[in-house]
């Protein structure tokens, strides 16, 4: 059972555009949300993270809102760069354990 | 930022050898190192956690007796692939948190590893 669902496997955009990548999560005991970033042979890079206490976190272009009545958060990637195409997976952790459980990744393709 | 890396970054070897893979923080304490396997277009999935000296926790399906893990030092913790397979073949990665960060890991390269 996926506790973490990011159920668009790709999404490709204009440069310059928005990009908005979704994650959703079914456990409640979840309280903290990370957002990586993994080029193909890489190992992930973070990228921008959210408490449950709060609904939304902004770094630059990188925002993440976080729903926590729907289980959802998302990341917005504006203005969005062909740099920006990457794999990202949202990942969530429970109380102070930081064991991490990651979304099966959406391939963002962001085209010049 | 933070900095994890890994040795080997490519390994190759025949069914039935052992494999040693290293993570080692560079710049920073790591009280707890995760290890991690990627199959082609899947996601992470976490193998098991270590705490620096002390044993390792695995996941379920994690075969421990396969897959050793040490934590001996706060910059260093080892995986090592027992008796191969070639359903081993896998990218494995690791991941350290330090002793004041926040919930935030940072992972290494990762290490490609191919069982003939």
């Amino acid at each position: 059972d996926q506790q973490v669902k990011q159920n668009s496997p790709s999404l490709s955009v204009q440069e310059g555009r928005i990009s908005i990548l979704n994650c959703d999560y079914t456990n409640s005991m979840f309280d903290y949300f990370l957002w990586y970033k993994k080029y193909p042979a890489e190992g992930p890079t973070f990228l921008i993270s959210i408490s449950s206490i709060k609904d939304k976190n902004e770094d630059g272009r990188f925002t993440v809102f976080l729903n926590k009545s729907a289980k959802h958060l998302s990341l917005h990637i504006v203005p969005s760069q062909p740099g920006d195409s990457a794999v990202y997976f949202c990942a969530a952790s429970v109380d102070s354990s930081y064991k991490l459980i990651f979304g099966s990744g959406t391939r963002l393709l962001v085209r010049p | 930022g933070a900095v994890v890396s890994q040795h080997p970054s490519r390994v190759i070897c025949k069914s039935g050898t052992s494999v040693k893979i290293e993570c080692r923080s560079l710049d920073f304490q790591a009280t707890t190192m995760f290890w991690y396997r990627q199959f082609p277009k899947q996601s992470l999935m976490l193998m098991a956690t270590s705490n620096e000296g002390s044993k390792a926790t695995y996941e379920q399906g994690v075969e421990k007796d396969k897959f050793l893990i040490n934590h001996a030092s706060l910059t260093l913790s080892t995986l090592t692939v027992t008796s191969a397979h070639p359903e081993d073949s896998s990218f494995y990665i690791c991941s350290a948190r330090g002793l004041t960060s926040t919930d935030t890991q940072y992972f290494g390269p990762g290490t490609r590893l191919t069982v003939l």
